[in-house]
């Protein structure tokens, strides 16, 4: 297995374009969710997913939209980047464990907005 | 709003010694515990405790749970340098899929 899988690892983007960034496991899991990770800061959610076509807000929504067509697939679109954004995106999935706090972290993609 | 702070921010100390990482946390209608480590990159899970399940050990690590006082530590015997890592705590609360994390631990092990 290869686990959950991130595209691109490095991306910089300028003020106002879009982008998506990927994210897939081949785990089967059902809860997937999307982290952004700042310096001296800890991890914090923006959105996840408990299955197909169900997705709901984390803790720091705005700016970003996902979808979740398949069980396998997980994309973070962000809408019109800000310099905000900058950060480490990680994706996570779990498997049915107590909450789906058990959770799998992809290697991460850094984003740099100028 | 759910609550997450671990103490010390950072730690030096040598292989060989023990060392303690704590996290003390707010939670509406707590359901569990996590801590996760952190090297370069992803977070990995080390352990889950909950209601059911206040200890945990695997190896050299062990982390209990006080749900009365509201704090968990982290115990790491023998240190090793590839100890050497973020230690990430995370609270989850009942009828929520979200985990709030603290601001972690940065733990050097130095030989």
């Amino acid at each position: 297995n290869a686990g959950v899988t991130q595209t691109p690892k490095f991306q910089v983007l300028k003020t106002g374009q879009s982008m998506t960034l990927q994210c897939a496991q081949d785990m089967n899991h059902e809860y997937m969710s999307w982290y952004r990770q700042d310096p001296g800061m800890g991890l914090r959610l923006i959105h996840y997913s408990v299955g197909a076509g169900i997705t709901d807000q984390g803790e720091v929504p705005n700016g970003y939209n996902v979808s979740r067509s398949t069980t396998e697939d997980f994309p973070l679109r962000l809408l019109s980047a800000a310099p905000s954004q900058t950060s480490v995106y990680f994706c996570a999935s779990s498997p049915p464990s107590e909450g789906y706090y058990e959770q799998y972290f992809g290697p991460g993609t850094r984003l740099t907005v100028t | 709003e759910d609550k997450v702070v671990q103490s010390p921010l950072s730690l030096v100390v040598h292989e060989g010694d023990t060392v303690t990482l704590n996290c003390s946390y707010e939670v509406t209608n707590f359901r569990s515990l996590l801590w996760y480590k952190q090297e370069k990159k992803a977070p990995t899970f080390l352990f889950m405790l909950t209601s059911s399940g206040i200890e945990k050990k695997s190896g050299r690590l062990s982390s209990i749970l006080d749900k009365k006082e509201l704090f968990s530590i982290l115990n790491i015997t023998a240190t090793q340098t590839g100890d050497s890592a973020v230690y990430l705590c995370a609270v989850g609360g009942a009828g929520s899929y979200q985990l709030t994390f603290g601001k972690g631990t940065k733990l050097s092990v130095i030989p």
